[in-house]
């Protein structure tokens, strides 16, 4: 079974400070994704990584794919205010659209 | 295009009662994931349709049911419900089974009295 940790759990940090959320995982997987959850809404889609050493980036975040490590990081660059919430990190397998989530990291990111 | 939609909203249920959630796909998508998230349990499948059938299932006891209709929209059932089935309900839709990405209503969030 496709077990999924991250860490860490929480996170506080000041603006303008650089931190990495990790993502480790157990079996092989097709592809692996990362979401954002802000309180009380749903997920929003950030990042699809395919493949191995797979990176992408999107304004201050920028993920990154190491399937020999089974490892996914979550970079946060000069955090700012608005980058406050939870990140989830899952992972597609089984060949059907079955998504196993991490158990999430909550950012609060403080002025 | 519209998103994904997630009738209703909010919930509130007396326990032993039964419940029905709706999710309205995509349009165009076939595959709909229907995912429970609480606190102390984090985000866990439960089920996803495609082209009205199940294709997998989660560990979920079997008061946990839904369906799929010819249009993709998909309903999720729980019977006899329980305290611990209090949680926000999230459905996910994707153009294919398996290696699609999802996407997600903004959930239904129920709660069990």
């Amino acid at each position: 079974e496709l077990k999924v940790e991250q860490n860490p759990l929480f996170l506080s940090m000041q603006e303008g400070k650089n931190y990495t959320i990790y993502c480790n995982y157990s079996t092989t997987s097709d592809r692996l994704y990362w979401y954002r959850q802000d309180p009380g809404k749903s997920l929003e889609s950030l990042f699809v990584l395919l493949s191995n050493g797979a990176v992408k980036q999107e304004g201050r975040l920028m993920a990154s794919l190491d399937t020999k490590a089974r490892l996914s990081t979550l970079h946060i660059t000069a955090a700012v205010h608005d980058l406050s919430a939870t990140y989830f990190c899952a992972l597609l397998s089984g060949g059907y659209q079955k998504v196993t989530f991490g158990t999430g990291t909550k950012l609060q990111v403080i002025p | 295009k519209a998103g994904v939609t997630q009738t209703p909203r909010y919930l509130i249920k007396t326990r032993g009662q039964q419940v029905t959630l709706s999710c309205s796909p995509i349009s165009g998508h076939r595959s709909v994931s229907w995912y429970q998230q609480t606190p102390g349990q984090g985000l866990q499948f439960l089920f996803e349709y495609f082209s009205e059938t199940q294709r997998n299932k989660g560990n979920f006891p079997g008061r946990f049911s839904g369906r799929q209709f010819s249009n993709s929209r998909s309903e999720m059932n729980v019977s006899t419900l329980e305290l611990g089935d209090s949680a926000l309900y999230l459905c996910a839709s994707s153009f294919t089974s398996g290696s699609s990405e999802q996407y997600f209503g903004p959930g239904t969030r129920l709660t069990v009295t």
